[in-house]
């Protein structure tokens, strides 16, 4: 099915564990995002890429990477998963200078 | 730092009214754009006006921009309960898009 979906939907860890979060689109846009959605925060940009093997920090990079060796994908790891990224984190994707398509999120509850 | 904020934070109205929402931005855009969020969901892009633009409509959305005032409004004619949901602007400058915390718009039957 063309979209942009993420995995997982929900996700439970321990602080100080490896996590990644899956991100896919099936337009090959060129542009993807990664945003976090706290309360009180609105959405807040973690990294983004403009094409395969660029990226580039946003707001909020620290404790996260990325990565992005095809169009199609774009990863976001937490290293070492701490409290405060307990978060509802949304990828996106666009074409330059157009609206983004968002995912439907992925919840991550840090315990 | 948010570069979009949005005024009100909550708005309750009844159905067949107007919902008027604002947006005030900090830095130079290259376009503004409108956002809606159901609860739980992922964003939905609304809207995208330009900054050489003055206004822009789509079916019952209208949105006005103010580049000499940094500011946008959004405007929802003939409201319907399923327009109940948040609303976010968004200012784009080169290619990405800074995000304000939204206005919560409820309308009721």
């Amino acid at each position: 099915d063309a979209g942009i979906t993420q995995s997982p939907r929900y996700k439970i860890t321990e602080t100080g564990r490896q996590v990644t979060l899956m991100c896919h689109q099936t337009w090959s846009h060129s542009y993807m995002f990664w945003y976090r959605q706290d309360l009180g925060h609105g959405l807040r940009l973690i990294y983004y890429s403009a094409a395969a093997d660029i990226t580039d920090k946003g707001e909020v990079p620290d404790g996260y990477v990325v990565s992005r060796s095809k169009t199609e994908n774009f990863p976001l790891t937490l290293e070492s998963a701490t409290r405060s990224q307990t978060s509802v984190y949304f990828c996106a994707s666009s074409v330059q200078g157009a609206g983004y398509t968002f995912g439907s999120g992925t919840r991550l509850t840090v315990v | 730092s948010q570069q979009g904020e949005e005024d009100p934070q909550a708005l309750s109205i009844q159905e067949g009214e107007n919902a008027t929402m604002n947006c005030s931005y900090k830095t130079s855009i290259n376009n503004l754009q409108w956002y809606r969020q159901n609860s739980g969901r992922g964003l939905v892009h609304l809207i995208l006006i330009r900054s050489n633009e003055r206004e822009k409509h789509s079916g019952r959305l209208r949105v006005t921009l103010d580049t000499s005032k940094k500011s946008s409004s959004l405007l929802i004619t003939a409201s319907r309960a399923a327009d109940t949901a948040s609303y976010f602007c968004a200012a784009g400058g080169g290619n990405k898009l800074t995000f304000g915390t939204g206005t919560q718009l409820k309308v009721e039957l």
